[in-house]
């Protein structure tokens, strides 16, 4: 069964950490996706990465930046977390093609105090 | 910005009643994709629809795609407590950088 599979379910951190998100994909996808959650914002893109070592902005990148070093492994990094990114984050993949399907993974719930 | 407007935000029927969920835009997308999510897990792709004025059916559930691309709607005849989730409908906004995503409509169906 396909997986794309993210490293915590619940996570807690302080104003200030840096925080690492992991994300492991199973299907030998090229685009790799980071969204986050929130409750009457819907998904909003954060980054994504369509190859190894590369990566492009999505529409909220402040805050927020990315390592895809290998083509299954795609991380999300917080360099100084603060209370306004308290958020449901879901990572994703895809073959390349325009409509291809998005698989998901069950989501990291973030909270930082 | 590519925005995709989904109603109802909220919607609570009883078992066995039929409804219809709206996502529309102004935009044109290639493609819009619907997807259910239910608590504590990721969005689950139902169905792309890819030109325009497609119908697909998917049991009891029926996705049309706008005659311009600008719009999509799904339909659920006789719904099911098990329709109960999130759903989400996305605009593919072309090449590989991610789909546009509506807010969602929450379904509650009551037994």
């Amino acid at each position: 069964d396909v997986k794309v599979t993210q490293s915590s379910r619940y996570l807690v951190k302080r104003t200030g950490e840096k925080v690492f998100l992991e994300c492991v994909q199973d299907m030998d996808h090229e685009n790799m996706f980071w969204y986050r959650q929130d409750p009457g914002l819907g998904l909003r893109l954060i980054y994504f990465s369509y190859d190894v070592k590369m990566k492009e902005k999505g529409d909220i990148p402040e805050g927020y930046s990315v390592s895809r070093e290998k083509k299954e492994r795609f991380s999300l990094i917080l360099e100084s977390a603060s209370t306004n990114q308290t958020s449901m984050y879901l990572c994703a993949s895809s073959l390349p093609a325009t409509n291809e399907k998005l698989f998901f993974g069950s989501g990291t719930q973030l909270s930082v105090l | 910005t590519q925005l995709l407007e989904q109603s109802p935000q909220f919607l609570s029927i009883q078992e066995g009643e039929n409804l219809t969920v709206y996502c529309n835009s102004s935009s044109v997308f290639s493609s819009l994709q619907w997807y259910r999510q239910e608590p504590g897990e990721g969005p689950v792709l139902l169905v792309t629809v890819v030109t325009g004025g497609e119908v697909k059916k998917l049991k009891r559930l029926t996705f049309q795609f706008g005659d311009a691309r600008k719009d999509s709607s799904l339909h659920i005849t006789a719904a099911q407590p098990g329709d109960t989730g999130l759903y989400l409908c996305a605009g593919a906004r072309g090449g590989a950088d991610g789909l546009t995503f509506g807010k969602g409509t929450h379904l509650i169906i009551q037994p």
